[in-house]
């Protein structure tokens, strides 16, 4: 199966900035996802991104909120903006492989003080 | 939309028993369940996963079944080690789309 590195692992932020998350896939993927995991919670999907077209964002995310690039079939970023401390949580991409199914990145923990 | 429940939200068993944990779907037309393991500081790994044309699946000590009809499917782990504690994730999709995750299970296995 595929190995998705994510960048930052961890990091703390201040409130009102920005912080990019980049995945990279060592593999060519059609659909990356990125999903939230705030503390001791389940995985909630922010966005579906495809290479060539606009992310496509879950209700209650918005594009002004988490830009996502893909800019290549190998890579994506997702960026928090103008973060909060509501914003704390685990940010994951995933790809999916077809029949290898979907798999995950080791996270990105993100803590905003 | 698809919505995944999951049971029980914790599980505590002694070294050797078994586990079961079970989660229900509502959407008919997922075809693909996953299960994933996630352990302190880590992604999810996917530990076994099944399709809507198979009934049950199992590999080595763990085990997944599936009811299409009840629209539920299960995660059986036998003879638990102390390795097996962790976060365990449900999923259910409809193929090529999202992923639906359940509420997760924290299984605690005591030596």
């Amino acid at each position: 199966s595929a190995v998705i590195s994510q960048k930052p692992s961890r990091d703390i932020c201040q409130r009102g900035t920005s912080l990019t998350i980049q995945c990279q896939v060592d593999s060519q993927v059609t659909m990356m996802f990125w999903y939230r995991q705030q503390p001791g919670q389940s995985l909630t999907l922010i966005a579906t991104a495809n290479q060539g077209s606009e992310a496509t964002y879950e209700s209650g995310f918005v594009i002004d909120k988490f830009p996502i690039s893909r800019p290549n079939l190998t890579f994506s970023t997702l960026t928090v903006s103008n973060m909060s401390p509501e914003d704390s949580s685990i940010y994951l991409c995933s790809v999916d492989q077809g029949d290898y199914g979907y798999t995950f990145g080791s996270g990105t923990r993100l803590t905003v003080v | 939309g698809e919505n995944v429940e999951q049971h029980p939200s914790t599980l505590s068993v002694q070294e050797g028993d078994s586990a079961v944990i079970k989660c229900t779907y509502s959407d008919s037309a997922s075809n693909y369940f996953p299960w994933y393991k996630q352990e302190l500081g880590k992604g999810p790994q996917l530990i076994i996963d099944i399709r809507s044309n198979v009934g049950e699946k199992k590999d080595q000590r763990i085990a997944v079944t599936l009811n299409k009809t009840a629209k539920h499917f299960s995660l059986h782990i036998t003879e638990t080690q102390p390795e097996d504690s962790a976060v365990y994730f449900c999923a259910a999709t409809a193929g090529f789309q999202k992923l639906v995750f359940g509420t997760g299970t924290r299984l605690l296995v005591s030596p």
